[in-house]
């Protein structure tokens, strides 16, 4: 049973379409969550780190949010550059540090 | 800082040929791991390490070994390719296993024939 799902599989927006990618997860114990960003191609580059329910983290276009059980990433007016593929992955508590990644979401937005 | 390097960037090998894929990081980081990731499923955590002189098996171990014997280095040794281990290798470095603020290399795209 996968631990970390994300939604949609892959989405496909215009430029300035505004919308959410989620990361949902049944992991007990969360000691955090993050959002990486991969380029085709390339190794994933680090976004954001979510500790705690009711956190929001900011980044240009993006915004993380995170409830008990998802996360959100949230995208303002997305240009083609924000095309990715965007990867969540947990991290549990305690003696268990190691990250738990979903099979991410690919974004193409389009001019 | 270069960051984290691996190399090669793209190997092809035959099966039951042996490998080392390098990876080194010039942060003085104290965690360094592998990933390989596989279409349609997400990065899965091969080996590990938390420090130099300590190393310790992930999800998907098998046929694989790996060495730290410096803080900058993080081998992952092939010892006897097998097509199911054609794959993308990620290696990446982090402050401390308690920091998972992973800085990833470019990868490492492997074909075993």
């Amino acid at each position: 049973e996968d631990q970390v799902t994300q939604s949609p599989e892959a989405l496909r927006l215009q430029e300035g379409e505004s919308s959410s990618l989620n990361c949902s997860y049944t992991v007990s114990g969360l000691r955090g969550l993050f959002w990486y960003r991969q380029d085709p191609g390339k190794g994933p580059e680090f976004l954001f780190t979510l500790y705690s329910a009711g956190e929001e983290k900011e980044k240009e276009r993006l915004k993380a949010t995170l409830t008990k059980k998802e996360s959100f990433l949230h995208i303002t007016a997305p240009k083609p550059e924000d095309s990715a593929t965007y990867l969540c992955a947990v991290q549990l508590g305690g003696s268990n540090y190691k990250l738990t990644f979903g099979k991410g979401t690919l974004l193409t937005v389009n001019p | 800082n270069a960051g984290v390097t691996q190399t090669p960037k793209f190997q092809v090998l035959k099966t039951g040929q042996s490998m080392t894929l390098q990876c080194a990081q010039d942060m003085n980081h104290e965690y360094m791991s592998w990933y390989r990731q596989d279409p349609g499923m997400g990065l899965r955590l091969i080996h590990y390490s938390v420090g130099a002189g300590i190393t310790d098996q992930g999800e998907v171990p098998n046929g694989y070994n790996v060495s730290r014997s410096t803080t900058e280095d993080f081998p992952l040794r092939l010892l006897s390719a097998a097509p199911s281990q054609t794959s993308v290798y990620f290696c990446a470095s982090s402050p401390s296993l308690a920091s998972q603020t992973q800085y990833f290399g470019p990868g490492t795209r492997l074909l075993v024939l």
